[in-house]
């Protein structure tokens, strides 16, 4: 069965902390992502990764980055967490070719006081 | 640039109905179209996945259907049960940067 796991379900820090969030995947998947969910606002695309090593930003990239130094690892930075990046955080992978379903992990509540 | 719509944001339906759920996306040239669901506070679970070339997926009470000329997809739930109260997403694939756009959900409830 397929697994995406991330680190912690809930998670508080404060103001300019650097903030890690992990996920780990067990299906030797190439693509990972990273969304946010906020309340009417949806699931946004923030990073992907087609592989190792290489990252793509998606669609609200500002204020954080990533690393895929394994295949089944990838990780979320806040490089100086702010009140704005409380959110519902979500991994996920997939395999390719492209047609493939994606799968998720059960989400990181992060609260940022 | 591709845009997901599900409507109603919310539907309550007493237990034993027969349910669809819409979704609509405006760039016919998808790849696939995945449905999800999510449990408060958890992550997505994934349903069904519907390629370009299927018209429909059907698993236990679930049924998805695909039409791409009119942009739309349904998720069919027989015989709606408490334990179906979730919500569900819809997403649409079309291969740009390997993204999903995904709806905003529609929140079901099954009343017993």
């Amino acid at each position: 069965d397929v697994k995406v796991t991330q680190s912690s379900r809930y998670l508080v820090k404060r103001t300019g902390e650097k903030v890690f969030l992990e996920c780990v995947q067990d299906m030797d998947h190439e693509n990972m992502f990273w969304y946010r969910q906020d309340p009417g606002l949806g699931l946004r695309l923030i990073y992907f990764s087609y592989d190792v090593k290489m990252k793509e930003k998606g669609d609200i990239p500002e204020g954080y980055s990533v690393s895929r130094e394994k295949k089944e690892r990838f990780s979320l930075i806040l490089e100086s967490a702010s009140t704005n990046q409380t959110s519902m955080y979500l991994c996920a992978s997939r395999r390719v070719p492209g047609n493939q379903p994606q799968h998720f992990g059960d989400g990181t509540r992060l609260s940022i006081l | 640039k591709q845009e997901v719509t599900q409507i109603p944001a919310a539907l309550s339906v007493p237990e034993g109905e027969n349910l669809v759920l819409n979704c609509s996306f405006t760039d016919s040239a998808i790849y696939n179209l995945q449905w999800f669901r999510q449990d408060p506070g958890k992550g997505l679970t994934s349903l069904l996945l519907i390629q370009s070339s299927q018209r429909e997926q059907t698993s236990g009470r679930l049924n998805a259907s695909l039409d791409k000329s009119s942009g739309r997809s349904t998720l069919y739930i027989a015989a709606s049960q408490p334990g179906d109260s979730a919500t569900y997403l819809c997403a649409a694939y079309t291969g740009a940067n390997s993204k999903l756009t995904f709806g905003k959900g529609i929140t079901l409830s099954v009343r017993p």
